[in-house]
């Protein structure tokens, strides 16, 4: 298969920590990518590879990966967090970058 | 710092092409290691990989769009190009072009460009 499945919505409140999830068979090889969408503006890239975070991503931010499972986890929520996150890998047979969980989205009470 | 900047038009008639350019600056689309991607977003919805090209001029396409995309790189310009034919009201979306890299188990696309919105209708 070369579906990633995401939680549609999740919330947190300000100041604490949340998981952010991503479920695919193609996460037992490859590792996803996450990116950050605001309303109205492009998509970020936050979490690649291991747990690299570009220049400029606060060290909130943070990925993980386990078995089929990839999360993103984000240490003290803030305000400005609130957002679609989307999850990203290969498809399962390695041939492109390009499939894409279906986003959730990230309330901050 | 690489920027990448969509043109074309807002507004296209169905059953016709598409088109759509993406300007590169800051960088050559000619060096290797990156893939130029198409990738669109629904109204409200999450996002879809259209496809990519290499510097070479390696395509991938989505199966699910293939018998209607082409995507080609004009080097001399910097720049690549969206052609997305029989167009139909569910192509209605946001188009956004991004760099890709590839590594041995990851890969990311970044950065992206402002997107650019483009209706179908008549």
């Amino acid at each position: 298969s070369s579906e990633l499945t995401q939680d549609p919505a999740v919330s947190v409140a300000l100041g604490q920590t949340v998981r952010i999830t991503c479920q695919g068979d193609s996460l037992r090889r490859y590792f996803a990518t996450w990116y950050q969408q605001k309303p109205g503006q492009a998509p970020v890239l936050v979490i690649y590879g291991k747990n690299h975070r570009p220049s400029g991503i606060p060290d909130r931010f943070s990925g993980s990966n386990s078995g089929n499972t990839a999360s993103l986890t984000i240490t003290g929520a803030q305000a400005e967090d609130e957002a679609d996150y989307y999850c990203n890998s290969r498809d399962s047979s390695g041939n492109h970058l390009g499939v894409f969980g279906g986003g959730t989205k990230l309330t901050v009470l | 710092q690489v920027q990448l900047q969509e043109s074309g038009p807002g507004l296209v008639k169905p059953s016709q092409t598409l088109s759509l350019t993406c300007t590169v600056s800051g960088a050559s689309i000619n060096s290797g290691g990156y893939y130029w991607s198409w990738i669109r977003q629904h109204p409200g919805k999450g996002l879809e990989w259209i496809g990519y090209i290499y510097y070479s001029g390696t395509t991938y396409y989505n199966p699910s769009l293939k018998s209607r995309v082409n995507i080609s790189i004009e080097t001399s310009k910097n720049e690549f190009s969206l052609k997305l034919s029989s167009l139909t009201a569910a192509d209605t979306a946001v188009y956004y072009c991004a760099r890709a890299r590839h590594g041995d188990n990851q890969g990311w696309f970044d950065p992206w460009g402002q997107g650019t919105l483009v209706r179908v209708s008549s």
